[in-house]
């Protein structure tokens, strides 16, 4: 198994550009998850799929964020326009069934945002 | 509401030394699992043990045991012989979405 893939792993913009990360989570999952992490709030969730279906975006900063789950086996977060504070490590995470089952997660996006 | 608190930010500790992370898992739910994951400094984010409320057995895998109770609310994890390369980061997830805010441990050689 590939395991949880993301793409790119690092990524360098200056403010005011649109960026994509890209997920691909392990087949056969059907839960999703976007987190951030930095130094100052630690991990955060930022948003929940499950069946492709966003469920929990409460954790989303605002609208300058937006993601979707096209299919079962790719989802995206962009950050329209991207501000220095943005800039953090974005991990993806899946699992088979929230709660219950743990979460694999990808290597991470670093984002860096000048 | 839910909250998940591991109240050491920073251990350090000496190779061959035994540590024990703590993890309080306060919530309504009468039965929930919890989890605890590992970062490395190299950041990956991996998992290392589930468990769920029922079941208060502590469990050991190798160096690593874990002692849950459900009437403290606390799931502890307990590195024995604690090795240079179990330096990271650990974190307490009551499950998907939710994480303390971690311990890093640091062990020196």
């Amino acid at each position: 198994d590939a395991g949880v893939i993301q793409s790119p792993r690092h990524e360098v913009t200056e403010m005011g550009q649109e960026v994509t990360l890209r997920c691909k989570p392990i087949s056969g999952h059907n839960s999703l998850f976007w987190y951030r992490q930095t130094m100052m709030r630690g991990l955060e969730l930022l948003i929940y799929f499950n069946n492709n279906v966003p469920i929990d975006d409460s954790g989303m900063p605002e609208d300058r964020f937006s993601a979707k789950m096209p299919n079962a086996s790719f989802s995206t977060l962009k950050i329209q326009p991207s501000e220095p504070r943005d800039s953090a490590v974005y991990f993806c995470a899946s699992t088979t069934l929230r709660g219950a089952h743990e979460q694999y997660f990808g290597p991470g996006t670093r984002l860096t945002v000048t | 509401a839910q909250k998940v608190t591991q109240a050491q930010t920073e251990i350090s500790v000496v190779e061959k030394e035994d540590v024990t992370l703590d993890c309080v898992y306060e919530t309504r739910d009468t039965t929930y699992y919890l989890f605890w994951y590992k970062q490395p400094p190299s950041g990956e984010l991996v998992f290392l043990i589930r468990r769920n409320s029922f079941d208060e057995q502590n469990e050991i895998s190798g160096r690593y045991s874990w002692n849950f109770q459900k009437s403290t609310s606390s799931f502890n994890f307990t590195i024995t012989a604690s090795q240079v390369v179990d330096s990271a980061v650990y974190f307490c997830a009551p499950r998907g979405g939710i994480f303390g805010a971690g311990t890093r441990l640091f062990v020196k050689a």
